[in-house]
C-alpha cells in the first residue's frame, strides 16, 4: 500500500551546517513529490517540489534529489539557520490530488 | 494574494455534538483538500473537492463529509464527535494537477 517514512524522527544541526533529511516512499505510481515545513502552531509551508522526470531541484538554500530507482527522496539545506527549525514533512501524490505524508523529521539548529 | 483562509482557529466541542469548519482557498484555486494531522497519525487525507465535487476520499467513517460552493470555499463537517477527533485539521488549496499545495493556518479541534 502507499506509505511515506522518514529514518529520522530528530536532527540536531550546528548552525551554519547544511542538513539532510530523507524521506523513503513506496508507491512506485507517485509522480510528484513536495516537501513541507512545520512551525509550531502553523500550518505546512510549501518549500520545493520535484517531479518523477527530474532527480535533482535546487532552490534558495534547499534542493531535493530523488532518487526512483530505491524510492528515496531527501531534502538538503545549505548553512542551516535558526529559523530552519521546524518540523519537515516529504509527500508524495500518485493519483489526484492527494498528497500522502511521511511522518516528519524534528530539525534542531544549535547555536 | 490572500492565502488559504480557515476558521474558525479554535473551537472546543463536547462528545457527540456535530461541527462546520470553513476553508477559503487562494484565489482562483479550484481544488481544495482537508486533512486531519494528529501527533499518533500524522497527516492524513480526508477528501478533496473540485468544482464543487468530491474527487476523492479518504479512509474516514461517514461522520466526515465535505462540500464546496461555486466560489470554491470549502467546509468540513463532523458529526457525532468523538474524543478521537481532537486534531488540528488543515485545509489545502491547489490550482491544478501537480501544483504545489498551499496550507491554511488549520483549525484546533478539541473534543471533550
Amino acid at each position: 500500500g502507499e506509505s511515506v517514512g522518514l529514518h529520522l524522527p530528530t536532527l540536531s544541526v550546528q548552525e551554519g551546517d547544511n542538513s539532510i533529511i530523507n524521506c523513503a516512499y513506496s508507491n512506485s505510481a507517485s509522480d510528484y513529490f513536495i516537501w513541507y515545513k512545520q512551525e509550531s502552531g502553523k500550518g505546512p509551508q510549501f518549500i520545493i517540489d520535484i517531479r518523477s522526470n527530474m532527480d535533482k531541484r535546487q532552490g534558495q538554500r534547499v534542493t531535493v534529489l530523488l532518487n526512483k530507482t530505491v524510492k528515496h527522496l531527501s531534502l538538503q539545506i545549505a548553512a542551516t539557520q535558526p529559523g530552519d527549525s521546524a518540523v519537515y514533512f516529504c509527500a508524495e501524490k500518485a493519483a489526484g490530488n492527494k498528497l500522502t505524508f511521511g511522518g516528519g523529521t524534528r530539525v534542531l539548529v544549535k547555536p | 494574494k490572500a492565502g488559504v483562509t480557515q476558521t474558525p482557529r479554535y473551537l472546543i466541542k463536547t462528545r457527540g455534538q456535530q461541527v462546520t469548519l470553513s476553508c477559503s482557498p487562494i484565489s482562483g484555486h479550484r481544488s481544495v483538500s482537508w486533512y486531519q494531522q494528529t501527533p499518533g497519525q500524522g497527516l492524513q487525507f480526508l477528501f478533496e473537492y473540485f468544482s464543487e465535487t468530491q474527487r476523492n476520499k479518504g479512509n474516514f467513517p461517514g461522520r466526515f463529509s465535505g462540500r464546496q460552493f461555486s466560489n470554491s470555499r470549502s467546509e468540513m463537517n463532523v458529526s457525532t464527535l468523538e474524543l478521537g477527533d481532537s486534531a488540528l485539521y488543515l485545509c489545502a488549496s491547489m490550482s491544478g494537477m501537480n501544483t504545489e499545495a498551499f496550507f491554511g493556518q488549520g483549525t484546533r479541534l478539541t473534543v471533550v
